[in-house]
């Protein structure tokens, strides 16, 4: 069975760094397109950035370029997205999808998702 | 950025009714590259239809989605209580990607 596990809830101060861990499993994980996508609360779904884990080949939203990286290791099936340097604004559900082909498009499969809280 | 509009924001209707979603793009977007999801409280979206027509295997048939051009369409025939959540379209014809800003189909 496909499956997306990410990592555990993480509360942080601002200012400090954060990467969140997005396994999967039941696939080959080189072959499909792993989206990250950022849910503020009580708020809808907004499109971060994609990944294709095989060649690492990223492309952002302008709303969240230089300020998230979306990375991947293909060795051990893991897409990661990191935070330099986190703000309040920052506190959200964030969810890892997988595109529903070998092409950038629909997301079929969805981590249960990480809560991100900032706070000082 | 092609940005998506969802309408109506809150859809009030009772279990056994047809509901119609709407959602309206800034630009044309290819229908080949459009998706729905539902989303319940505390859980991760599901896909429903993508290639804005094309029902997701294990996805029942009163769902069913249409549109072209900058109108797109969610249907769901004969609201059963489970049917009752949140509701985002998305296109990724165009980069960045993008989604609706959601429709509350909520129980009347």
């Amino acid at each position: 069975e496909v499956h997306l596990v990410q990592s555990g809830a993480e509360v942080k101060k601002p200012g400090e760094s954060l990467k969140i861990s997005c396994k999967g499993s039941g696939y080959r994980f080189t072959s499909y397109w792993i989206g990250w996508v950022r849910q503020m609360p009580g708020k809808g779904l907004e499109w971060m950035g994609i990944i294709y884990p095989d060649d690492s080949d990223t492309t952002y939203s302008p709303s969240f370029q230089g300020h998230v990286t979306i990375s991947a290791d293909k060795s051990i099936s893991t897409a990661y997205l990191h935070w330099g340097s986190l703000k309040a604004s920052d506190t959200a559900m964030y969810y890892c999808a997988r595109a529903l082909s070998g092409q950038r498009g629909a997301f079929d499969i969805w981590g249960q998702g990480t809560k991100v809280t900032v706070s000082s | 950025d092609i940005v998506l509009t969802q309408s109506p924001g809150t859809l009030s209707l009772s279990p056994g009714e047809r509901a119609t979603l709407s959602c309206k793009a800034s630009q044309r977007v290819s229908s080949s590259f459009f998706a729905w999801y539902q989303q319940k409280p505390g859980q991760a979206p599901r896909l429903l239809i993508y290639g804005a027509s094309s029902r997701v295997t294990g996805i029942s048939d009163r769902f069913s989605g249409s549109g072209s051009g900058t109108d797109f369409t969610l249907t769901i025939s004969r609201l059963e209580p489970e049917d009752f959540a949140v509701y985002y379209c998305q296109q990724y014809a165009t980069l960045p990607d993008s989604f609706g800003q959601g429709t509350q189909l909520e129980i009347k």
